[in-house]
């Protein structure tokens, strides 16, 4: 059973471009979310969704950051117009559909944003 | 709004010390209380769990137990080894029934031999 899957890993980007982050879910799996986690920082919580919803982005700038899950394919975490700030390593978690706690998160290896 | 507080890293320890992070969060209802373990240039691995009061986690040697009056889940281990060098984060789920988790700001461990 295949983990949760990021990519790229690494992402090298100018002032400017876009950067689009993608994230498969374990299978089963249909609860998404997304963390930034900048140098010697922890992580911040950035969107929570579920398919074809977007159930929680409060954590998301409100300017040129965007995500989506859609019914088939992976997630999208998109970056528009990246900025020196933005450099930063994102990472997803999924966790699978239940109404019991503890909604354990289970995380992908990461993508790491740089902007030069 | 939840909050978690760890100890400042970075924590350095000779092989063999006795281990621990202090973890203390504020939190409406009861949360499920969590450590994570994140590895250089990895994500994040669930390390262990606690989810009422009073219950005690453990993984591979590691410990916290859930303290609910002084809302405290600190991580121990009797006997640390260098393959334990890595950043740990203390998290908690809210427990309202939505699946945001909050964090704490890391604290690296370095153990040196």
């Amino acid at each position: 059973n295949a983990g949760v899957m990021q990519n790229p890993r690494h992402l090298v980007r100018r002032r400017g471009q876009e950067a689009r982050l993608r994230c498969s879910p374990m299978k089963g799996h249909s609860h998404v979310y997304w963390y930034r986690q900048l140098p010697e920082e922890g992580l911040k919580f950035m969107v929570y969704l579920q398919k074809e919803n977007i159930i929680d982005e409060s954590g998301m700038p409100k300017e040129r950051f965007s995500a989506e899950f859609p019914k088939e394919g992976p997630s999208i975490l998109r970056i528009q117009q990246v900025v020196r700030g933005d450099s930063a390593a994102y990472f997803c978690a999924s966790s699978p559909p239940g109404t019991t706690p503890p909604y354990e998160q289970y995380f992908g290896p990461g993508t790491r944003l740089t902007v030069t | 709004g939840n909050s978690v507080t760890q100890m400042e890293g970075p924590v350095t320890l000779s092989e063999e010390a006795f281990l621990t992070i202090n973890c203390t969060y504020t939190a409406t209802g009861y949360p499920s209380l969590f450590w994570y373990v994140q590895y250089p240039g990895e994500g994040l691995q669930l390390l262990l769990k606690a989810t009422k009061a009073d219950d005690k986690g453990s993984n591979k040697g590691f410990e916290a137990t859930y303290r609910k009056e002084t809302t405290s889940f600190h991580l121990e281990k009797g006997s640390v080894q260098v393959s334990d060098s890595a950043v740990y984060f203390c998290a908690l789920h809210d427990s309202g029934g939505y699946q945001k988790v909050t964090f704490g700001t890391g604290t690296k461990l370095q153990v040196i031999p």
